[in-house]
């Protein structure tokens, strides 16, 4: 398998464009998450999905950005209008999330991508 | 809400020397915690996961300790060397496969 993968690797745009980001997960994986790095903030979860339905958006900074999963292979995070304070490294994981009667099953092992390094000026 | 504490000063240590790094946190009783290695313009990669119910957890020159009353997990690289130079995140979980990262604890192992 290839991993995950997510494009473009770099965005440059300029404030108030729209700035879509692309993941494709491992195949066989049920939960994908999307995370923002920055030095200031550290790694944070912005949203994650679970068998493609989001299971918690609480990190979403606010309405400009919104993620959506149509499928088990593809989720995309959409950044409208974009602002130079949404500059950072947006990384996508994924995992298979197995738990028997309650119990966690495996390492819960998340597989991050390689990132997407957005420049919003 | 949870807060997450690694040291953000980078950790210096000789080549053959055990690393130890450090994981707090309050306001969280996760019952899993999971270390991860991050090296630069990468994401992150995952080393190991411990339970709430498991004091320690091994994987070759790895160690992981747990104290959930403490609230702290230790992690440590025996005999580091030179390609152990990297950041190192912990993640702590609970609410079904939801993980929070601490900041890292950047590790330069010098030879």
């Amino acid at each position: 398998d290839a991993g995950v993968i997510q494009s473009p690797r770099h965005e440059v745009t300029e404030m108030g464009q729209e700035v879509t980001l692309r993941c494709k997960p491992i195949s066989g994986h049920n939960s994908l998450f999307w995370y923002r790095q920055t030095m200031m903030r550290g790694l944070e979860l912005l949203i994650y999905f679970n068998n493609n339905v989001p299971i918690d958006d609480s990190g979403m900074p606010e309405d400009r950005f919104s993620a959506k999963m149509p499928n088990a292979s593809f989720s995309t995070l959409k950044i409208q209008p974009s602002e130079p304070r949404d500059s950072a490294v947006y990384f996508c994981a994924s995992s298979l999330a197995l738990r028997v009667a309650g119990v966690l099953e495996g390492t819960y092992e998340q597989y991050f991508g390689p990132g997407t390094r957005l420049t919003v000026t | 809400s949870q807060k997450i504490e690694q040291n953000s000063e980078a950790l210096n240590i000789q080549e053959g020397k055990t690393a130890t790094l450090t994981c707090n946190y309050t306001n969280y009783s996760p019952a899993y915690l999971q270390w991860y290695r991050q090296d630069p313009g990468r994401g992150p990669v995952f080393l190991l996961l411990i339970r709430e119910n498991e004091k320690e957890k091994r994987k070759e020159r790895l160690k992981v300790t747990f104290d959930t009353t403490l609230k702290q997990s230790l992690f440590h690289i025996t005999a580091s060397q030179p390609a152990d130079s990297a950041t190192y995140l912990c993640a702590l979980g609970g609410d079904f496969n939801k993980f929070y990262f601490g900041s890292g604890t950047k590790l330069n192992v010098k030879p």
